[in-house]
């Protein structure tokens, strides 16, 4: 069985601080895919990221980074210098054997001007 | 444009009755799949499918039917042995499951169902 636990259910900011969203999965596979998806009020999941379980590397996209720790089993999501656009809900989600994506609850993210 | 198509957006269905939401995608996507996510709640896997005129039940695929009589196609029945429908309903899709490539799932722009 896997199982995604994002936490925090609700993070709010002022525009400009950083936040950090945490993500654990588990799973008994050794080869695995962990993903972000941003969900805006419209509704849609928009694809962020993907990473492999034999890519350690933490990644950076503009204002986006994030840190995959398999000790911890972890895969949080960092945004810099948060902006009101960022305020949506953000799912960590896990693929793993059989294909199946699992998501986490998700964190709704609310970026105050 | 290239991508998945949802309608309607809004529906409201009468206790007893079915509804069918549709899912259409330009993708040339192999796989297909609808997702339920109930208000403050994560997605949970209703039905998918990997190629067309087969599919298998997701998590919680009681209530629900579907077909893939077309690869760009893959309507979603909610009937009425579904006792709590409200929901937000999103259809996606991926390239051919190929689990090495961890092929990633694309979405739709969601579907709001509501009981009446």
């Amino acid at each position: 069985a896997q199982k995604v636990t994002q936490a925090q259910t609700e993070i709010s900011v002022v525009e400009k601080e950083d936040v950090t969203l945490d993500c654990v999965y588990e799973t008994r596979d050794t080869t695995y895919y962990l993903f972000w998806y941003k969900q805006p009020p419209s509704g849609e999941l928009v694809f962020l990221i993907r990473r492999n379980s034999f890519d350690e590397q933490n990644e950076i996209s503009g204002r986006y980074s994030w840190n995959f720790q398999k000790s911890t089993s972890s895969f949080n999501f960092t945004i810099t210098a948060s902006q009101v656009v960022d305020s949506a809900v953000y799912f960590c989600a896990l693929r793993a054997a059989g294909n199946k994506l699992t998501f986490g609850g998700g964190t709704r993210v609310l970026v105050k001007p | 444009d290239g991508g998945i198509t949802q309608s309607p957006k809004y529906l409201f269905r009468k206790e007893g009755q079915n509804v069918t939401l549709s899912c259409e995608q330009n993708l040339n996507h192999d796989a297909m799949y609808w997702y339920r996510q109930d208000p403050g709640q994560g997605l949970r896997l209703i039905y998918y499918s990997q190629i067309v005129n087969d599919f298998q039940k997701g998590d919680i695929a009681e209530g629900y039917s579907v077909s893939r009589e077309k690869k760009e196609s893959f309507p979603l029945t909610v009937t009425s042995a579904q006792k709590n429908p409200t929901a937000f309903y999103l259809c996606a899709s991926s390239p051919r499951q190929a689990f090495s490539s961890g092929n990633t799932i694309y979405f739709g722009e969601g579907s709001w169902l509501t009981v009446v």
